[in-house]
């Protein structure tokens, strides 16, 4: 069945650090891409989406690029900030369901 | 605002009681999800509503229901068939496919149940 891989956590940066988040997925078809954000308390945000092979979802300063070669959406950003801290969720749907990877937790030191 | 609304924000329950989590939606999606979040652990789908008065079991459905009565309401019973009830609970909804890109889900902000 479809299923999501993304890095184990935490990851932890200095601000300004460059971020990476590796996300891999297993799917038949071509489904969407997403990257969510969850805040400590809070329920998930869509950060950014992609529905096709080379898309680029762009948002706050992050971008992924939909891979199909690599089956691959990983999550990037220049410059983190403190602001940034939380736990990142990398998901592929298809038809009705949404399926999630197990999230990737960020802290950013000041 | 148009949002999602989850209540309550907390809920504490004794075993072997049943217990109620609501969720309501002004965003006039047609589909509705129930996911349980436990630590280190991605979202698990729980049940799912794409019209009134139907729904699917999703991965997780053994000790859950739920109803569909109104578009805007999918409130799910955590039964006392359910062995390990403590978890962080997300409602969420999207457009049918076709009305918008596929998948996505907009949240409400949770429901934490422990069970003491």
């Amino acid at each position: 069945g479809d299923s999501v891989t993304q890095m184990e956590g935490p990851v932890t940066l200095s601000e300004e650090a460059f971020l990476t988040i590796n996300c891999t997925y297993t799917a038949t078809g071509y489904p969407s891409l997403f990257w969510y954000v969850q805040y400590p308390g809070e329920g998930l945000q869509l950060l950014l989406k992609a529905t096709k092979a080379d898309d680029k979802g762009s948002n706050k300063g992050f971008e992924a690029t939909y891979r199909k070669e690599t089956t691959s959406f990983h999550l990037e950003k220049g410059s983190v900030q403190v602001s940034d801290s939380a736990v990142y969720f990398c998901a592929l749907a298809g038809g009705f369901k949404t399926i999630f990877g197990a999230g990737t937790r960020l802290f950013v030191k000041a | 605002d148009g949002g999602i609304t989850q209540s309550p924000k907390y809920l504490f329950r004794k075993e072997g009681q049943n217990v109620t989590l609501s969720c309501e939606q002004n965003l006039n999606h047609d589909a509705m999800y129930w996911y349980r979040q436990d630590p280190g652990q991605g979202l698990r789908l729980i049940y799912y509503s794409q019209i009134v008065n139907d729904f699917q079991k999703g991965d997780i459905a053994e000790g859950y229901s739920v109803s569909r009565e109104k578009k805007e309401s999918f409130p799910l019973t955590v039964t006392s068939a359910q062995k390990n009830p403590t978890a962080f609970y997300l409602c969420a909804s999207s457009p049918l496919p076709g009305q918008s890109p596929p998948g996505e889900l907009f949240f409400g902000e949770g429901s934490r149940l422990t069970v003491l």
